[in-house]
């Protein structure tokens, strides 16, 4: 596709479900990140990936918080026993290479209620 | 947690102004980077900085790498109604392990312009 796609836009869940966020890079995109932007803040680091090796994980908040990218391509980053905490925006950004621009998703608002 | 402090939090203008808004850390970062976010989307790229005390424009906005690697400002001359949404800096280490490029990114400056 022409850009990050993004899925579902927006996700409501109650306390203590599961989630699952999908991000589907600009196609070739060797690094993908995963951003969380809570409401009036700016976005804040979650993980990296290097096609499909999972570089960095130390942005992610908990061990609640897991995320996968198989086959080098669609990510998927699964929340689970979700808490009010976690509603914000997850952003999913990807770049040709290493310390190249990134083009970021319009991301996926969750909301935990 | 964030380490980059952005100002202003919000700014009102009239149509036409010039706009300025800056950013410093605590921390030296090697490549600065102003991305533009408007409700619904993700940020967008609007110019990066990558050598200190390096002056870039794009159009009606002109952006600077500060000396001292630990603060960037972003000006906009001749402000519209179409440069309305939330500007954040955002800084990259690019050192070490981290050579990927992780980004910090500032707590964001809403600027809203009167026609």
């Amino acid at each position: 596709g022409a850009g990050v796609s993004q899925s579902p836009r927006y996700k409501v869940a109650k306390r203590g479900q599961d989630v699952a966020l999908r991000c589907d890079p600009i196609s070739g995109h060797v690094s993908l990140f995963w951003y969380q932007q809570a409401l009036g803040q700016g976005p804040e680091f979650l993980t990296y990936f290097q096609n499909e090796a999972q570089l960095d994980k130390s942005g992610l908040p908990s061990d609640r918080f897991f995320a996968e990218r198989p086959e080098g391509s669609v990510s998927t980053l699964k929340i689970q026993r979700t808490q009010q905490e976690d509603s914000a925006v997850y952003l999913c950004a990807s770049s040709q290479g290493v310390g190249v621009s990134l083009h970021f998703g319009n991301g996926t608002r969750l909301t935990v209620t | 947690g964030q380490q980059l402090n952005q100002s202003p939090q919000s700014m009102f203008i009239q149509e036409g102004e010039d706009v300025s808004m800056n950013c410093t850390s605590s921390s030296i970062f090697n490549t600065w980077l102003w991305y533009k976010q408007e409700p619904g989307e993700g940020p967008v790229l609007l110019i990066a900085l990558y050598k200190a005390g390096e002056l870039t424009s794009n159009g009606r906005l002109t952006a600077q790498f500060g000396i001292t690697r630990k603060d960037s400002f972003l000006n906009i001359s001749a402000s519209i109604p179409s440069d309305v949404g939330i500007y954040f800096c955002a800084g990259r280490s690019d050192a070490g392990g981290t050579s990927y490029g992780k980004l910090t990114f500032g707590q964001g400056t809403i600027l809203t312009v009167h026609p």
